[in-house]
Order: structure tokens, then C-alpha cells, then sequence
């Protein structure tokens, strides 16, 4: 079936150094997608959304770039830092506002 | 303001047994999730609440039930739970149609079925 997957688990990155984490979409008809970061021992917390009308959306510190030819979302997250370090999920709505599915995950880790 | 609780933080059944998960929102929002997450795997969505009054099944609902029991508050109950009943737990709130994907997770009850 189709799911939301990421292509890589683990990402380690240097301190001070830009960090990409992507994710690989199947569901054509999803039209929303949603990037969501998860700390160990906690609920996820949301961090930036973006609709498929747009290919680029930044916030504070980090960028969510949507590629809708190769199905493809990427978060960049700027100059890295050690409170960076957790499990990043992206999502997308499937079905209606109240459906969204996660990916598996991408563990980032910041090495000082 | 405490945003999404949920209590119990621990649980541990033996298979059969039955228990009630509790999440409460102070955000004043309509729309109300439950997720299990597995480990190595994302969140999978049980029930959600679109509004008060109304429930509705998500990705793996069976052997759950909820209760919208006011805006507030959404209970997910284990009429018998089963090992592959043990994950861990999250609710989530969100203002749908403000911000759809801008969901405010609890912190989660860790459950385990002996």
C-alpha cells in the first residue's frame, strides 16, 4: 500500500553544521505534509507544515522543501545545534484534516 | 496552562484485563486525537474527534473504544488487551481548521500486556 517512508534512520551531524533530513511519499492524492520532532521520553512536537500548492516553506531556522514530481520532502534545519538532536517524523494528510500519516522516523544526533 | 495531560504515565495488564487511558486538553480545541507508537514506527492513528459528539475510526482501531466525554477530554479504552497491545500511547489536540498538521501531543502513557 502506499505509506510515507524516510530514506535514511539515523543522521549524525557536526554542531554549527546544516543538517537535511528527508522523506519519500507515495500517496499521490496527499496535498499536505507536515514535519513533526520527537525528543526522547516525549510527545511529538509540530514544526512546520506545508501544502502542495508551494515548494518551499521556511520558518525559524529550518526549511521545508516539497518536490512533487519525485514525491519527495525534505526539512533542513540551519547551523544545528546539540537541542536539535531527536527523532524528526514527517507526515502526510491522507484521507481529511483528522488523518495523518507518520513516517517511521529519522534519528538526528548533533556531535559537540 | 498545562496543554495536553494524560494519565496514567506507567501501565502494565496482564492479557484480558481491561483499563481506561485518560487525556484532557486546556486549549479550548475541538478536534482530538489517539496515536500508539511502536517502536521503530511512526504514529499510527486509533480514533479521533473531530468536534465533541463525534468520534471516528482511524488507521487501527480495533480492539480500542473512545468516549468524547466533553470538549476537553477523550478516553481510549482496552475492553481486553492483548501483548500486541503494548506501545506507547500519545492523545493530541489540534484547531482543525486553523492549522490542521499543528497537533499538541501529551506525553505519552507506556503500556505493557503480559
Amino acid at each position: 500500500g502506499e505509506s510515507v517512508g524516510l530514506h535514511l534512520p539515523t543522521l549524525s551531524v557536526q554542531e554549527g553544521d546544516n543538517s537535511i533530513i528527508n522523506c519519500a511519499y507515495s500517496n499521490s492524492a496527499s496535498d499536505y505534509f507536515i514535519w513533526y520532532k520527537q525528543e526522547s521520553g516525549k510527545g511529538p512536537q509540530f514544526i512546520i507544515d506545508i501544502r502542495s500548492n508551494m515548494d518551499k516553506r521556511q520558518g525559524q531556522r529550518v526549511t521545508v522543501l516539497l518536490n512533487k514530481t519525485v514525491k519527495h520532502l525534505s526539512l533542513q534545519i540551519a547551523a544545528t545545534q546539540p537541542g536539535d538532536s531527536a527523532v524528526y517524523f514527517c507526515a502526510e494528510r491522507v484521507y481529511n484534516n483528522n488523518d495523518m500519516r507518520f513516517g517511521a522516523g529519522t534519528r538526528l544526533t548533533v556531535k559537540p | 496552562n498545562a496543554g495536553v495531560t494524560q494519565t496514567p504515565k506507567f501501565q502494565v495488564l496482564k492479557t484480558g484485563q481491561s483499563m481506561t487511558l485518560q487525556c484532557a486538553q486546556d486549549m479550548n480545541h475541538n478536534s482530538m486525537y489517539w496515536y500508539r507508537q511502536d517502536p521503530g514506527m511512526g504514529l499510527r492513528l486509533i480514533y479521533y474527534s473531530a468536534s465533541e459528539g463525534t468520534t471516528d475510526k482511524g488507521e487501527v482501531p480495533n480492539g480500542y473504544n473512545v468516549s468524547r466525554l466533553n470538549k476537553r477530554e477523550f478516553s481510549l479504552r482496552l475492553e481486553s488487551a492483548a501483548p500486541s497491545q503494548t506501545s506507547v500511547y500519545f492523545c493530541a489536540s489540534s484547531e482543525m481548521w486553523a492549522r490542521p498538521g499543528e497537533q499538541y501531543f501529551g506525553p505519552g502513557t507506556r503500556l505493557t500486556v503480559t
